[in-house]
């Protein structure tokens, strides 16, 4: 049974297109991430979520913006997409009741803006 | 806030050496610091962790140890095998609704 998943695994689009991603956790976790890697692999968090508080890094542009139906999905949603958008998106979940907020990653998605 | 530091970006070993990566943090008040490894397109995965309340901790072939001193924890893996290539990152946090900091990340590559 997969903890975290994400679709599509790869996405591939024009600059300035819209475009999401999805994620899900079958966890049970109260919180949600929307992390960016770059090419040389650095992890950057973009995004923590739970039904009471959205936190933003300041540093990620108002054209990404997360969007929660449920407690088990974090979607991703990016406007007018540049180049420099193009990176793996991992979401992630856990639980930050534990004493410990270990992070669970799903697989990634591979964004490339062309 | 926190910030960790990780090196070397890079190692490079021969299948049965040992390898060590070791990080840096800042904040005094972290006390858990996670360690996962990353294979070639998937997510990083918690491999181990250790507490402020522990000096060290082993898992069969890998260790972890942590000197709340100098600031600085360590990850040593031994006997490598080439299915231990991969990105390991280092993390610290104080726990609790904290979200980690990680370090760079460390590519290892273990030839057969």
């Amino acid at each position: 049974d997969t903890a975290v998943s994400q679709t599509p695994k790869y996405l591939v689009t024009q600059m300035g297109n819209d475009k999401s991603i999805k994620c899900e956790q079958n966890l049970g976790h109260d919180t949600m991430y929307w992390y960016k890697q770059d090419s040389k692999k650095f992890l950057k968090i973009m995004f923590s979520y739970n039904n009471k508080e959205l936190i933003i890094n300041e540093t990620v542009p108002n054209r990404f913006s997360p969007k929660s139906p449920d407690k088990a999905h974090l979607n991703l949603h990016i406007n007018s997409l540049e180049l420099g958008d193009s990176a793996v998106y991992f979401c992630a979940s856990s639980q930050v009741t534990s004493p410990y907020n270990e992070q669970f990653f799903g697989p990634g998605t591979r964004l490339t803006v062309l | 806030g926190e910030n960790v530091e990780q090196h070397p970006s890079t190692l490079s070993v021969q299948e049965g050496d040992s390898a060590v990566i070791k990080c840096t943090y800042s904040d005094s008040a972290s006390n858990y610091f996670p360690w996962y490894k990353q294979e070639l397109g998937k997510g990083p995965q918690l491999i181990i962790d250790i507490r402020s309340n522990v000096g060290e901790k082993k898992d069969q072939r890998i260790a972890v140890t942590l000197n709340k001193t100098a600031k600085h924890f360590s990850l040593h893996i031994t006997e490598t095998q080439p299915e231990d290539s991969a990105v390991y990152f280092c993390a610290a946090s104080r726990g609790g609704s904290y979200i980690p900091t990680f370090g760079r990340g460390t590519s290892l590559i273990v030839h057969p």
